[in-house]
């Protein structure tokens, strides 16, 4: 089946660890995409990566890093700079070519609690 | 970015059509309108997008005023598993990122 995994579904850490998020595409898509969700609020943009080897930070990118090594994974680690980690993560992709069929997809989610 | 107006919360019968509207008076003229869903707990669901003609596919109809400063989704016959929160994005061409509002949560009914 293709599609974007993530895994753990859901991930529970002691504050002040760093803890890395999976997400993996076998849609053979360039770009990929890291949101954040909190209770009762829309997604908001953390990183986002166009092309291999390269990514840009989004709205709320501090206390976040990410690498983009191969095309079909996009890990995000949190790190313990993040002030208030606990969140619902979502991974996208997208084709990545602009225009109107470059529509993002998304994948079921990370759940992370932070104690 | 065009700022989005949904009511908060919808009901509807199971069988009947769901109305969606969205405001989106502020849109410009490369901005698509694009529909997801987020069933509880899970990633947002594409639905459907569309610039300034009505759209139809399998889960749903777009219709986009003339004006293009508002829009409604159709689901024409909902079910229980239409339960959910449904995004209105307006979204340029030349930008990467999708802005979330809180939706409308649309709760269908036996």
């Amino acid at each position: 089946d293709g599609g974007i995994t993530q895994s753990p579904k859901y991930l529970f850490r002691k504050e002040g660890q760093n803890v890395t998020l999976s997400c993996e595409q076998n849609l053979n898509h360039d770009a990929m995409y890291w949101y954040r969700q909190d209770p009762g609020q829309g997604l908001r943009l953390i990183y986002y990566s166009q092309i291999v080897n390269d990514f840009q930070k989004g709205d709320i990118a501090e206390g976040y890093s990410v690498s983009r090594e191969k095309k079909e994974s996009f890990p995000l680690t949190v790190t313990s700079a993040q002030k208030n980690p606990t969140a619902f993560y979502l991974c996208a992709s997208s084709i990545g070519l602009a225009g109107n069929t470059d529509t993002q997809y998304f994948g079921p989610g990370t759940r992370l609690t932070v104690l | 970015d065009a700022k989005t107006t949904q009511p908060p919360s919808m009901d509807c019968a199971e069988g009947r059509a769901a109305n969606l509207p969205c405001n989106h008076s502020t849109i410009s003229g490369n901005e698509y309108v694009y529909w997801y869903r987020q069933i509880h707990s899970q990633g947002p669901q594409y639905i459907i997008h569309g610039l300034k003609n009505n759209e139809t596919n399998e889960m749903a109809s777009l219709i986009i005023t003339e004006d293009r400063k508002s829009s409604t989704l159709i689901l024409p016959h909902a079910t229980l598993r239409d339960t959910a929160v449904y995004y209105c994005i307006p979204r340029g061409w030349d930008t990467d990122k999708l802005i979330f509002g809180t939706g409308t949560r649309l709760q269908v009914f036996p």
